[in-house]
């Protein structure tokens, strides 16, 4: 599975757009990236997944450069309900998807 | 959105105790997994499960674990004795198909005193 590494905490203003950017310079052929956010006490909640260029969902945007070593993840808008713990993943669908590694993630804590 | 239910919500025991954690994946869901977070710290893998075995499991999920799905619908952990360091949020998840997302239930919060 492909390290990845993200910032450790991002604080932002309600209204405001959050992107998240997350390193992965190893991430092989067949790898997906996908992004899970948690909130205090409940389990991980799926976002998004892509695999390249942009993907676009009613939650979140996710940007992939061409050379697919970083992703962005973008929250349109943040509210309050936002706060909580954002993490990239990157792995193959057939292969590590029941075997998700969760790094650290990013505390993302929006304030009025 | 359909949701995986875990029960209890909170566990206390003693240590040397067993306990069984109950987990009911979404009902279409062939994956199964338990995951386990420690206050503070990464969301952990535990055991993958699929077509009535084992299909994965980490270093933590040593013989004190075990996993059964009993019947069609339930999924569980069973820890035989328990120790001080197994106190965590334990999560189940499930997917309906190996290319699919993971669903998570709410958790159990297991103390061991």
């Amino acid at each position: 599975l492909a390290k990845t590494t993200q910032p450790i905490s991002m604080d932002s203003y309600e209204g405001q757009e959050v992107n998240i950017t997350c390193s992965h310079n190893n991430i092989a052929t067949n790898d997906y990236i996908t992004w899970y956010q948690q909130f205090p006490s409940q389990g991980p909640r799926f976002i998004i997944q892509g695999y390249k260029t942009k993907v676009t969902n009613e939650v979140a945007s996710l940007f992939i450069p061409a050379d697919r070593k970083s992703s962005t993840l973008s929250l349109p808008r943040v509210s309050l309900s936002d706060t909580a713990v954002y993490y990239c993943l990157v792995g193959d669908p057939s292969r590590s998807w029941g075997k998700l590694q969760f790094g650290a993630g990013t505390q993302v804590v929006v304030t009025p | 959105e359909p949701e995986v239910t875990q029960t209890p919500s909170h566990q206390v025991t003693q240590m040397g105790q067993e306990v069984i954690l109950r987990c009911v994946p979404i009902s279409n869901h062939l994956y199964f997994y338990w995951y386990r977070q420690i206050l503070g710290q990464k969301v952990e893998f535990l055991v993958s499960f699929y077509n009535n075995e084992i299909s994965e499991k980490s270093e933590i999920f040593d013989d004190q674990f075990s996993v059964e799905r009993p019947d069609g619908s339930n999924f569980t952990l069973k820890i035989r004795s328990t120790k001080l360091e197994d106190s965590a949020m334990y999560f189940c998840a499930s997917r309906e198909g190996v290319n699919e997302k993971l669903f998570f239930g709410s958790g159990t919060q297991l103390s061991v005193l």
